[in-house]
């Protein structure tokens, strides 16, 4: 079955550093890909997303590729703020229905 | 705001007892789904039901049942309770249809079973 996997956390940055958080995907289809965002105490948020291959979704500062050929949608960000910390799901969701299937979420803390 | 709302925020009650939660999706979503996020677990998916019908079932436990009812608010009931239905519950929403939406969460409920 479909499946997304994320580096494990946690992970801890100094303030301005670079991020990446590696996500590969299995599916059967051509899926649209996802990243959501869970800060302290709240729900998850969609923080962008990619409906085909080669699409970059952008929001805040954070990019992510949709690579088909190597199933992957890592997330990047040039210079994290200690505002960044938070726990990132990777996830998604085959064309032809609407489950969503997450990855296990990546923690990140932001130190000043 | 998602404009996904919850209630209650949070619930305490014992083991062998009966709960229901509540979730209203946003105006116009058609989808609702429901989480259960725990640190061991991660967040599983639970139920998605569409306009009023139960659509996909993820890794529901049968002493769990959920509902959508016309005016597309659902209920999650969890009933025998165990020390290991605490947890996040989430409810989710989306516009539903055969594509694939975003969908928007819910702030959670919060169970406490003692």
């Amino acid at each position: 079955g479909d499946s997304v996997t994320q580096m494990e956390g946690p992970v801890t940055l100094s303030e301005e550093a670079f991020l990446t958080i590696n996500c590969t995907y299995t599916a059967t289809g051509y899926p649209s890909l996802f990243w959501y965002v869970q800060y302290p105490g709240e729900g998850l948020q969609l923080l962008l997303k990619a409906t085909k291959a080669d699409d970059k979704g952008s929001n805040k500062g954070f990019e992510a590729t949709y690579r088909k050929e190597t199933t992957s949608f890592h997330l990047e960000k040039g210079s994290v703020q200690v505002s960044d910390s938070a726990v990132y799901f990777c996830a998604l969701s085959e064309t032809s229905y609407d489950k969503v299937i997450f990855g296990p979420g990546t923690s990140l803390s932001v130190i000043p | 705001d998602s404009g996904v709302t919850q209630t209650p925020k949070h619930l305490i009650t014992a083991t062998g007892q009966r709960v229901t939660l509540r979730c209203s999706p946003r105006s116009g979503d058609l989808s609702v789904y429901w989480y259960q996020q725990s640190l061991d677990q991660g967040l599983q998916f639970l139920i998605q039901y569409y306009n009023g019908e139960e659509r996909a079932k993820g890794n529901i436990l049968e002493r769990f049942s959920a509902q959508q009812f016309p005016d597309l608010h659902s209920e999650l009931n969890l009933s025998s309770l165990e020390l290991g239905d605490s947890a996040l519950y989430f409810c989710a929403s989306s516009v539903g249809g055969g594509e694939s939406y975003e969908q928007y969460f819910g702030p959670g409920t919060r169970l406490t079973v003692t």
